[in-house]
């Protein structure tokens, strides 16, 4: 099946600080990549959507200055989180889209943030 | 707009029982996608089932089963035999017909199963 892969698997960073998270589609070519955010015991949140070589568009609510999301090839986009808060820290998974070969999502395992 | 409610937000059970988790979901899409996914501690969604819109047909896999009631709106999850390992984080989810949008993700129901 489907591969994706995101790096780090966790990362602990200090309050102001940027940290920049990798979502990789190892065996296909991402059209779509999918930014979810997760606090703990709550339910996974869309973020934003990226299509490569657009911008991203963001849900109501998410600061798109504060995450960066870069979606420059068909097998990687990265979500930046920009002078990192505490309240930031959560946990981060995103899911790549395979462009109609299946028509299926397929998830990564997902970057848990801690920033101190 | 496309809304996922999972009403048990935990549910304990002892091991060999059986349990069902309940999913409703809203949508005025004709043509959509219901998931099932389970989340152990250590965070990685694990893919458990897919229905497409069309297809009402109760599913079977090993000890897992599930009933989709489009008359209902739910799609509901029932693991029978429970076993400690299937303890975790369950979450319904629902997508409209094309790949290309995102999942709408219920609050998930927390299943602990006891020794």
């Amino acid at each position: 099946g489907a591969v994706v892969s995101q790096h780090p698997s966790w990362v602990i960073c200090k309050s102001g600080t940027s940290v920049k998270i990798e979502c990789r589609s190892l065996d296909f070519q991402a059209t779509t990549m999918f930014w979810y955010r997760q606090f703990p015991k709550q339910s996974l949140m869309l973020m934003a959507t990226s299509n490569e070589g657009s911008k991203a568009t963001y849900e109501q609510g998410v600061e798109k200055d504060k995450f960066l999301i870069n979606h420059a090839s068909l097998t990687l986009s990265t979500l930046t989180v920009t002078s990192a808060h505490p309240e930031d820290s959560s946990f981060y998974i995103c899911s790549s889209y395979d462009g109609g070969v299946s028509y299926e999502q397929y998830f990564g395992p997902g970057t848990r943030l801690t920033v101190t | 707009a496309q809304k996922v409610t999972q009403a048990q937000t935990e549910i304990s059970v002892v091991e060999k029982e059986d349990v069902t988790l309940d999913c409703v979901y809203e949508t005025r899409d004709t043509t959509y996608y219901l998931f099932w996914y389970k989340q152990p501690p250590s965070g990685e969604l694990v893919f458990l089932i897919r229905r497409n819109s069309f297809d009402e047909q109760n599913e079977i896999s090993g000890r897992y089963s599930w009933n989709f009631q489009k008359s209902t709106s739910s799609f509901n999850f029932t693991i029978t035999a429970s076993q400690v390992v299937d303890s975790a984080v369950y979450f319904c989810a629902l997508r409209w017909n094309s790949g290309n949008t995102p999942l709408v993700f219920g609050k998930g129901t927390r299943l602990s199963v006891i020794a």
